[in-house]
């Protein structure tokens, strides 16, 4: 079954250490989402891609986050420097608007993150 | 994206027919109705999705009002396995168009 790969599946780090999460998005799918899930804030977009250009990031903290697509195959979401409160499940989606009546994601199984 | 009004839980015996309601009452006439579910720990998992006739997968069936302000979500035999938060979202099919979940109904199946 194609699926949305995700790495690492958890991730402890120290406050101030950058931390990079990769996603393997399902082949030709050509939209990709971050989201983040807290028990506090719930599922959170941060930001997501159509063609590997951004199209909204609008939910994501920007003076220590940053998302890119280098190539079809692969997002990536970083935070440097991470801090305690980023501490959080990372959430990648990929979908297709391409030949169907609506568009739907699919999502990984996340990178539970934790910044001590 | 129009907003979503849901249940903070509901509860369903093994078995029985799930039924889960969503308000959308600011739905726009392009906009899509989509349900997710995500079991503890895991993932969202995409369950159907439908525009103004009702639709039925081998998940569920979602039944929606013929003024689109309201739908239901039906697991028809539901299992202890479809214990998990229900997202109902609603979302255009522009290029922009995002996939904002809120906070969902927690059902939980009992025996």
């Amino acid at each position: 079954d194609a699926r949305v790969t995700q790495t690492p599946r958890d991730k402890v780090t120290e406050m101030g250490q950058e931390v990079t999460m990769r996603c393997q998005p399902i082949l030709g799918h050509n939209t990709v989402f971050w989201y983040r899930q807290t028990m506090m804030q719930g599922l959170e977009l941060l930001a997501y891609f159509r063609n590997r250009a951004p199209l909204d990031d609008s939910g994501m903290p920007k003076d220590r986050f940053s998302a890119e697509m280098p190539d079809a195959t692969l997002a990536t979401l970083k935070i440097q420097p991470s801090e305690p409160r980023d501490s959080a499940v990372y959430f990648c989606a990929s979908g297709s608007n391409r030949g169907h009546k609506g568009a739907y994601a699919f999502f990984g199984q996340g990178t539970r993150l934790t910044v001590v | 994206d129009a907003k979503t009004t849901q249940p903070t839980s509901m509860d369903c015996a093994e078995g029985r027919a799930a039924n889960l309601p969503c308000n959308h009452s600011t739905i726009s006439g392009n906009e899509y109705v989509y349900w997710y579910r995500q079991i503890h720990s895991q993932g969202p998992q995409y369950i159907i999705h439908g525009l103004k006739n009702n639709e039925t997968n081998e998940m569920a069936s979602l039944i929606i009002t013929e003024d689109r302000k309201s739908s239901t979500l039906i697991l028809p035999h539901a299992t202890l396995r479809d214990t998990a938060v229900y997202y109902c979202i609603v979302r255009g099919l522009g290029t922009a168009s995002k996939l904002t979940f809120g906070t969902g109904t927690r059902l939980q199946v009992t025996l």
